[in-house]
């Protein structure tokens, strides 16, 4: 069974740093990775997924995610953040199992972005 | 706005009692999978629905159980309520099987 490690919990950032939220998976085998983000009180959102072709992949407000290989890594990152970037993203890996895909998750990392 | 839909919002309830969480696919998305969504055990797949049938099951409890009708809506049942059912509950759907998943809003259960 596929597992998916989010290296960091909370991530405490100031307005514009740069931002790199990490993400490592268990499978050696093709996957489909995805990162979602969950704003407080509200639903997951699909910010970008890796399907095959470029390791790098751009999302959406300005996020994109390296997928390496080598590293089962498939690490977020945004050049300068803003406060409405404060949110818990998700990064998940997809299980293929009996013809069905199912999403297995990580813990979650809490980004904070103070002024 | 994913097209994702899910009601009630929140839904409160004691212990031993039934609820149904109701989930509407987007418009043409076949597949439907249910997630639950606890401060220990974080974001776990439990069950998928495709065209209504059953596709996949992961960590559901026999107490709980869901189905798909014809207009591809879903129903998650959830009964025998414990104070550790107490979740968030999300749907999501996707066009077919290994397709991008859409995320609904979520059902707050609170079991007291």
């Amino acid at each position: 069974a596929q597992s998916v490690t989010q290296l960091d919990s909370q991530v405490p950032v100031f307005e514009e740093a740069p931002v790199e939220l990490r993400c490592n998976y268990s499978s050696s085998v093709s996957v489909y990775l995805f990162w979602y983000v969950q704003y407080p009180n509200q639903g997951l959102q699909l910010l970008l997924k890796y399907l095959s072709g470029s390791t790098l992949v751009k999302g959406i407000n300005g996020f994109e995610a390296e997928f390496n290989k080598s590293q089962t890594s498939f690490h977020l990152r945004k050049p300068s953040v803003h406060i409405s970037d404060t949110a818990e993203y998700f990064c998940a890996v997809s299980e293929e199992e009996g013809g069905s895909e199912k999403l297995v998750f990580g813990k979650g990392t809490k980004l904070t972005v103070n002024p | 706005d994913s097209g994702v839909t899910q009601t009630p919002k929140h839904l409160i309830t004691a212990t031993g009692q039934r609820v149904t969480l109701r989930c509407s696919p987007r418009s043409g998305d076949l597949s439907v999978y249910w997630y639950q969504q606890s401060l220990d055990q974080g974001l776990q797949f439990l069950i998928q629905y495709y065209n209504g049938e059953e596709r996949a099951k992961g960590n559901i409890l026999e107490r709980f159980s869901a189905q798909q009708f014809p207009d591809l809506h879903s129903e998650l049942n959830l009964s025998s309520l414990e104070l550790g059912d107490s979740a968030l509950y999300f749907c999501a759907s996707s066009p077919d099987v290994a397709e991008t998943q859409y995320f609904g809003p979520g059902t707050r259960l609170l079991v007291l």
